[in-house]
């Protein structure tokens, strides 16, 4: 089944550690995204990659950091984790220009400690 | 910058005909989406307008003004699985969807 695939579902991470969240898509979409969300803050955008190479900040970049070397695969790096970091990642995908939609992970819950 | 605004609740009675409404200010549009997210899950695309007026798929309509900054998502025969949260988001500048803070919709019996 076509879609995005994100890793790991769930972590619980110490403060200060280092921690890569994986996002994988198959449907060869060229724009990718990475959005956190919190209770009451609906989604906000970390990073963002419109195609293979290049990649941009988004409303709440800091603290992250991520990297888009193919188009299948686009990691949210945490280099130093901090308490705020608690969040839902929600990894999102989408043909360049398209109006139609966004494609979602199923996401991946962070509790920093 | 770029900011919507949508209720954080609303509840209606199953059968009933409910409307979301969405105000933004943003630099810069290009449309007006809609999405659903059931229990913290995957958000789920449900319609787009770029266009001024209504677009209707099934009993989801969406309406969009663009002189008025405006838009609504319109939800009829309700039924208890539409219970969920449902974002507006505007799409900016280069592609990338801004979202709102969600309306939390509950269907009751």
């Amino acid at each position: 089944i076509a879609g995005i695939t994100q890793a790991p579902t769930s972590q619980i991470l110490a403060a200060g550690r280092r921690m890569t969240l994986r996002c994988t898509q198959d449907m060869r979409h060229n724009a990718m995204y990475w959005y956190r969300q919190d209770l009451g803050l609906g989604l906000r955008l970390i990073h963002y990659s419109n195609t293979a190479g290049t990649t941009g900040k988004g409303e709440v970049p800091d603290g992250y950091s991520v990297s888009r070397a193919n188009t299948d695969d686009f990691p949210l790096t945490l280099a130093s984790a901090v308490p705020s970091q608690t969040s839902v990642y929600f990894c999102a995908s989408s043909d360049t220009g398209g109006g139609y939609g966004y494609t979602f992970g199923s996401g991946t819950r962070l509790t920093v400690v | 910058g770029q900011s919507l605004e949508q209720p954080s609740e609303v509840t209606a009675v199953e059968g009933a005909i409910v409307q979301i409404n969405c105000t933004y200010q943003t630099s810069g549009f290009y449309g007006l989406s809609w999405y659903q997210q059931h229990d913290g899950g995957a958000p789920t695309f449900l319609s787009y307008n770029a266009l001024d007026g209504l677009e209707e798929t099934g009993r989801f309509s969406s309406f969009l003004s663009r002189s008025d900054s405006y838009g609504y998502l319109l939800l009829q025969e309700l039924q208890m699985k539409d219970s969920a949260s449902y974002f507006c988001a505007v799409r900016g500048q280069g592609g990338k969807l801004i979202f709102g803070q969600g309306t939390e919709l509950s269907v009751k019996p």
